[in-house]
């Protein structure tokens, strides 16, 4: 049973779109983590959320968590091609679960000029 | 730059051979947490150490282990090696808390032939 559902896997746009992936669970997280990550490197920190509600801005990029905590999304907007590459989302559980994160499948974003 | 650093970044082994993988976490971490990600997946938790003691464990066998220095850093072995554990093989440092956020390296690429 996959604890953080990704959708959609897979997105091809075109530059100037907007777009918003999304990061659904049935459990409770103490915090949520958005990565990007590109062929052959390490997934790269984007932001962590962490309390129910928050919404936080990085450039074109938004995040919010939502106020259950077993949720969130990121929306691009204006996509560009540098935007390119797998997003994804991760969770800790906390608590006796520990600070180990749980990550999603990814949505690999294609952005093309 | 003191990030992440694995070793190797490329490896190819037999079916039936064990391998070591080394990570030096960013400078200031402690906490090292060892992924497995297979193409086109997400991370899978394999352990985190701290402390030079595993502190949690995710769904891997035995043929898993591994090991924390008392300079953090760490090893992760697989003994045995069958053609699934061909992955990516990612290391992150962390503070014991997590919620900073976790540091990737770029990983090693493990090929069991």
């Amino acid at each position: 049973t996959q604890l953080l559902e990704q959708s959609p896997q897979f997105l091809s746009i075109q530059e100037g779109e907007n777009l918003t992936v999304y990061c659904n669970s049935s459990s409770v997280f103490s915090s949520l983590q958005w990565y990007r990550q590109e062929p052959g490197e390490g997934p790269v920190l984007l932001v962590t959320v962490v309390t129910g509600g928050e919404v936080k801005k990085l450039k074109r990029l938004t995040f919010q968590f939502g106020d259950a905590r077993k949720d969130s999304s990121l929306h691009i907007t204006a996509a560009q091609p540098g935007d390119t590459g797998l997003y994804l989302c991760a969770g800790a559980l906390g608590g006796q679960a520990g600070t180990a994160l749980i990550f999603g499948k990814g949505t690999t974003l294609s952005v093309s000029s | 730059d003191a990030g992440v650093t694995q070793s190797p970044t490329h490896l190819i082994k037999t079916r039936g051979q064990q391998v070591t993988l080394r990570c030096s976490p960013k400078s200031g971490h402690d906490t090292v947490s060892w992924y497995q990600q297979a193409l086109g997946q997400g991370p899978q938790f394999i352990f985190q150490y701290y402390e030079e003691e595993e502190r949690q464990r995710g769904n891997f066998p035995d043929r898993f282990s591994g090991h924390q220095f008392p300079n953090y850093s760490s090893e992760l072995n697989v003994n045995a090696l069958l053609l699934g554990d061909s992955a990516l093989y990612l290391c992150a440092s962390s503070f014991p808390t997590g919620a900073s956020g976790y540091t990737f390296g770029s990983g090693t690429r493990l090929t069991v032939v």
